[in-house]
């Protein structure tokens, strides 16, 4: 049974450019939330999808964007890149319904130059 | 009033000893308290969770302790090792938001043999 996987693991980019970051749920989850994580912080909350819709948002600017398709993968959209946004960049999935807790992927550590 | 505060920021102990990080919230909608253990190169991986029905919950070398009224829950490990050495993040959401987890900053565990 695999779990959350993401792509690619390990990504470096120039302020000003765009990136897009993909996610595979585990199998059986359908909702998506995406989770951006400093160095040495605690991650936090970018935002969630179900039923290929934004559900909720953190406080993260308009710049990030994201997609879900409907075998429940996702894409993290990110643009106009400034250096803040280096980070670690976790996907996260779940069942809408029920008390189910999140499962994490691995991420992909984005640095920007 | 969606911080999650926790501490210490660090904390050594020696092997066999107890492992204890505590964490306070402000939010009083938040009803779901998850810790997870994050190792180094990986995604934050579910440890224990707790509900505000139950004020002590206990698997295996893990507790979980609730206080409600002052709003504080926190992670006892008992019988610490080795492999235990991990950064540990408490988080805490409404139950109804189970995705939108709020994260404290984290604490660097190591054990010593």
């Amino acid at each position: 049974d695999a779990g959350v996987t993401q792509s690619p693991t390990h990504l470096i980019k120039t302020r000003g450019q765009q990136v897009t970051l993909r996610c595979s749920p585990k199998s059986g989850h359908d909702t998506v939330s995406w989770y951006q994580q400093a160095l040495g912080q605690g991650p936090q909350f970018i935002f969630q999808y179900y039923e290929e819709e934004e559900r909720q948002r953190g406080n993260f600017p308009d710049r990030f964007s994201g997609h879900q398709f409907p075998n429940y993968s996702s894409e993290l959209n990110v643009n106009a890149l400034l250096l803040g946004d280096s980070a670690l960049y976790l996907c996260a999935s779940s069942l809408v319904w029920g008390n189910s807790p999140l499962h994490f992927g691995n991420g992909t550590r984005l640095t920007v130059t | 009033q969606q911080q999650v505060k926790q501490s210490p920021q660090s904390l050594i102990v020696q092997k066999g000893g107890i492992s204890i990080i505590n964490c306070a919230y402000e939010n009083t909608a938040f009803d779901y308290f998850p810790w997870y253990q994050q190792f180094p190169g990986k995604g934050p991986a579910l440890l224990i969770a707790i509900r505000p029905d139950v004020s002590e919950k206990k698997e295996g070398r893990f507790t979980i302790s609730f206080n409600k009224s002052a709003k504080q829950f926190s992670l006892h490990i008992m019988d610490s090792q080795p492999g235990d050495s991990a950064t540990y993040f408490c988080a805490a959401c409404p139950e109804t938001s189970g995705s939108r987890l709020t994260f404290g900053e984290g604490t660097q565990l190591t054990v010593n043999p």
